[in-house]
């Protein structure tokens, strides 16, 4: 069945440093792949998303490129600030029987931004 | 436009009690999702419901039961609990046969604690 795997946290970074989260997968058909966050209490919201072999998703500074070839889809920010300390999950999407549709997760990858 | 509702926000039981959480979809959306998010991991896949029907089922047990009424609304049952249901119940929404690459919305969740 499918899987997504992603870096073990937490994630300590210095307001402004690069950010790199790593996430790959494993999957029968041609998934979409979607990057959420989960803010502390709340629930999941989506921050960006990609379709196909080599789209480039982004929103809010961060960056995620679907790689068939390394089955990846790793997420970048060039400079984080406080405000994105969340908890990040990499997911994946695929279409079954009937045409339904079915979100696989990541574990979460929790991200801390210390001033 | 109202996203994706969840009642309560929280919730405490005791062990072998039984549990009914509720979830409206986003307007326009058909279809349900509901996922359990334990402490520290990622969603999983509980179930989908479409046209008032289980379309697919995760790995869990018949203690988990739900419905899906005409109004594409729905509620997850949890019956016998146990300590291990303590979690964050997320339901999400989404439109059957849409393409794969349309994300799924998803509610604030019901954090359930299980005594």
């Amino acid at each position: 069945g499918n899987s997504v795997t992603q870096m073990e946290g937490p994630v300590t970074l210095s307001e402004e440093a690069f950010l790199t989260i790593n996430c790959t997968y494993t999957a029968t058909g041609y998934p979409s792949l979607f990057w959420y966050v989960q803010y502390p209490g709340e629930g999941l919201q989506l921050l960006l998303k990609a379709t196909k072999a080599d789209d480039k998703g982004s929103n809010k500074g961060f960056e995620a490129t679907y790689r068939k070839e390394t089955t990846s889809f790793h997420l970048e920010k060039g400079s984080v600030q406080v405000s994105d300390s969340a908890v990040y999950f990499c997911a994946l999407s695929d279409a079954y029987s009937g045409g339904y549709q079915k979100v696989t997760f990541g574990t979460g990858t929790k991200l801390q931004v210390i001033p | 436009d109202a996203g994706v509702t969840q009642s309560p926000t929280h919730l405490i039981k005791t062990r072998g009690q039984q549990v009914t959480l509720r979830c409206s979809p986003k307007s326009g959306h058909d279809t349900v999702s509901w996922y359990q998010q334990a402490l520290g991991q990622g969603p999983q896949f509980i179930f989908q419901y479409y046209e008032e029907e289980e379309r697919q089922r995760g790995n869990f047990p018949d203690r988990f039961s739900g419905h899906q009424f005409p109004n594409y609304s729905s509620e997850l049952n949890v019956n016998a609990l146990l300590l291990g249901d303590s979690a964050l119940y997320l339901c999400a929404s989404s439109l059957v046969l849409q393409p794969v690459n349309t994300e799924a919305f998803f509610g604030q969740g019901t954090r359930l604690t299980v005594v």
